[in-house]
């Protein structure tokens, strides 16, 4: 299957810590973008990278935040000194592009924050 | 800017029931329309899409049609399973021509809440 992987999968840390997700994309997917989905609500946007280059940031991705695709393939994102706050499913997605931009997700990082 | 408002839930129905889910959206440009699909445990998945007015989008027995007169994208199905028991999610992509948009989201999904729904056999 060469769907969308995020590594971890779950993550429990410390308020304070830092913490690093992993996307893996759909091979050939030069569009990444990563979401954040709270409990009872639906996906927002926090990113997206045309391949290597970071295009959009979202008002939500405060400055602990920082997300990076080195080489266009797979993206990492950090949030620094963790808040209670940061607790999330961290989603990934990619597309190909196109008008119509289907986007096909990943299974997401569960992020707790103790 | 962009948003998307559907029907809270939870929303219950017997199995074979008809099922609408309503989704109302507002956006500044030429969305592009979609249902995304959240099954117990599973990852967000594609249900149907559709591109420009009066599109219908259709997948597994379920329909949407997009109405610009009315900014909706309703989801409809004849029959329900209780298979069909998950989370919905209307969402929008706005296309976007010209400089850099800086409004946040340029380019994303703009999603509503979802509605979980139900299917007691």
């Amino acid at each position: 299957d060469t769907g969308v992987s995020q590594d971890p999968r779950h993550k429990i840390t410390k308020r304070g810590q830092n913490v690093t997700f992993r996307c893996d994309p759909i091979s050939e997917h030069n569009r990444l973008y990563w979401y954040r989905q709270t409990l009872g609500q639906g996906p927002e946007f926090l990113t997206y990278f045309q391949n290597e280059a970071q295009l959009e940031k979202s008002r939500l991705l405060s400055d602990r935040f920082s997300a990076e695709r080195p080489k266009g393939s797979f993206s990492t994102l950090e949030i620094q000194r963790t808040e209670q706050g940061d607790s999330a499913m961290y989603l990934c997605a990619s597309t190909a592009g196109g008008n119509y931009n289907e986007q096909f997700f990943g299974p997401g990082t569960r992020l707790t924050v103790l | 800017g962009n948003s998307v408002t559907q029907m809270e839930g939870p929303v219950t129905l017997s199995e074979e029931a008809f099922l609408t889910i309503n989704c109302t959206y507002t956006a500044t440009g030429y969305p592009s329309l979609f249902w995304y699909v959240q099954y117990p445990g599973e990852g967000l998945q594609l249900l149907l899409k559709a591109t420009k007015a009066d599109d219908k989008g259709s997948n597994k027995g379920f329909e949407a049609t997009y109405r610009k007169e009315t900014t909706s994208f309703h989801l409809e199905k004849g029959s329900v399973q209780v298979s069909d028991s998950a989370v919905y999610f209307c969402a929008l992509s706005d296309l976007l021509i010209g400089p850099l948009y800086s409004g946040g989201g340029a380019d994303g999904l703009t999603f509503g809440k979802g509605t979980h729904l139900i299917i007691q056999p």
